[in-house]
């Protein structure tokens, strides 16, 4: 069966300071990967996604970026955090090539940034 | 411009009795419509999808209805259970088949009462 993995589960950071999110699956290969954001009181916001290896799209212009070194791993990153950075962040994954639109989310990752 | 839309932020039901969760979407080309349920600190499980050639799909306690022509959704949970007191979000998909992106309304929240 697949999993997915997140850590760190918890980050205080202070403003400035860089971010590394890691996030990996298991049992699947070649996996379209995703990267969200959920804002207190606010609903998902896709960040970044990946089809495959070194293959990254944004989709909201930001102080983040994304990498994907390896087939199942997708890291998140800044080199220096704002306030507004703060946030859930959630990894998902989908099998590619399914005619369906089935996402499967990681446990998350809660950053604050101070 | 939200093209998904979960109108109402919260909703109480008492247990034993349905639940129904609204969604309103606004871009015709959307085929492909999920609903997730999300716990506080975790991430989104999947619950239901529905294609839009189909207008009902039915899993156990949950069913999910479309309406294309009001481009409205909703889901319905009967009999509600107090486990079932969660945030759910509505999605939706079909403007980028190969990257399988989904588009989230904001959710609402579902509180069950015993």
């Amino acid at each position: 069966s697949q999993t997915i993995h997140q850590w760190p589960a918890t980050l205080v950071q202070p403003v400035g300071s860089p971010l590394s999110l890691e996030c990996t699956v298991e049992g699947t290969s070649n996996p379209n990967l995703y990267w969200y954001r959920q804002a207190a009181g606010r609903g998902l916001q896709l960040l970044f996604y990946s089809v495959g290896i070194g293959q990254i799209s944004s989709e909201v212009p930001q102080n983040l970026s994304a990498s994907r070194p390896q087939d199942r791993q997708f890291i998140l990153s800044s080199k220096k955090l704002l306030l507004s950075d703060s946030g859930f962040y959630l990894c998902a994954w989908r099998p590619a090539g399914t005619g369906g639109y089935e996402q499967y989310f990681g446990p998350g990752t809660r950053l604050t940034v101070t | 411009d939200q093209q998904v839309k979960q109108n109402s932020p919260s909703l109480s039901v008492q247990e034993g009795r349905i639940s129904i969760l609204n969604c309103d979407y606004t871009n015709s080309m959307f085929d492909y419509f999920l609903w997730y349920k999300k716990y506080p600190a975790e991430g989104p499980t999947f619950l239901i999808s529905i294609s839009s050639i189909k207008d009902k799909n039915e899993d156990g306690r949950f069913t999910v209805f479309l309406n294309k022509s009001a481009k409205h959704l909703s889901l319905h949970i009967v009999p509600s259970q107090p486990g079932d007191s969660a945030v759910y979000f509505c999605a939706a998909s079909g403007l980028g088949r190969s990257q399988g992106n989904l588009i989230f309304g904001k959710g609402t929240k579902l509180s069950v009462k015993p």
